[in-house]
């Protein structure tokens, strides 16, 4: 069965310091793999996916993320981060050909981030 | 576009009552999801539907019921409201299997 799993539950940065997200994920092939941010009281928004090509893919508000199939990661990085930056992150996965299924979501993790 | 909307944004709801709670896409998809988010425990998939008169279960589906009578539209009712159905309700839509899914901004229900 498909599965996500984010190891850290709650992270704190300090302001302009750089960050990394862990996102590993159990799959047979290759899967679709997305990384959502949630702020507080808000709905989640895509951050960047992943399909297939270049295994650094950029996102939006200065993210990116790395896809290494030897170790089924896909971690998410930003090399300066802003206060603005702090909410909830979820990594997930999609299969692609298997009809009518859903997005597998993380746990999430929450970043904070310190002045 | 509105994207997704979902309607009430809050709502309390007292033991044994019932509610729908409304979701609308403008993106033309076919796939439609509901989600609950409670604290510490993701996003975990309580109904969804593949095109219009089509819905299938997910993880979570007891003491909920869908239906899907236009591509638009995919309420979620709750019959019988128990606490353990206090939560954060979010509807996605999404282009095809796998793709990327867009949320509406989310239903917070608290059941006493």
């Amino acid at each position: 069965a498909q599965s996500v799993t984010q190891p850290d539950i709650h992270i704190t940065v300090s302001e302009g310091a750089s960050l990394e997200l862990r996102c590993n994920y159990s799959y047979g092939a290759t899967p679709y793999l997305f990384w959502y941010v949630q702020s507080p009281g808000q709905g989640l928004q895509l951050l960047l996916k992943y399909f297939s090509g270049d295994t650094l893919v950029q996102g939006i508000k200065g993210f990116e993320a790395e896809f290494k199939r030897s170790q089924s990661s896909f971690n998410l990085r930003k090399p300066s981060v802003h206060w603005s930056d702090a909410a909830e992150y979820f990594c997930a996965v999609g299969a692609p050909n298997q009809a009518g299924t859903a997005l597998i979501f993380g746990k999430g993790t929450t970043l904070s981030v310190s002045s | 576009n509105a994207g997704v909307t979902q309607t009430p944004k809050f709502r309390i709801l007292k033991i044994g009552q019932s509610m729908t709670l409304q979701c609308t896409q403008d993106m033309n998809h076919n796939y439609m999801y509901w989600y609950r988010q409670d604290p510490g425990m993701g996003l975990k998939l309580i109904y969804y539907s593949v095109g219009a008169g089509i819905t299938d279960k997910g993880e979570v589906p007891n003491g909920y019921n869908v239906s899907r009578s236009t591509t638009e539209d995919f309420p979620l009712r709750l019959e019988l409201a128990a606490p353990s159905q206090t939560s954060v309700y979010f509807c996605a839509s999404s282009p095809g299997t796998g793709f990327e899914q867009y949320f509406g901004p989310g239903t917070r229900l608290t059941v006493t």
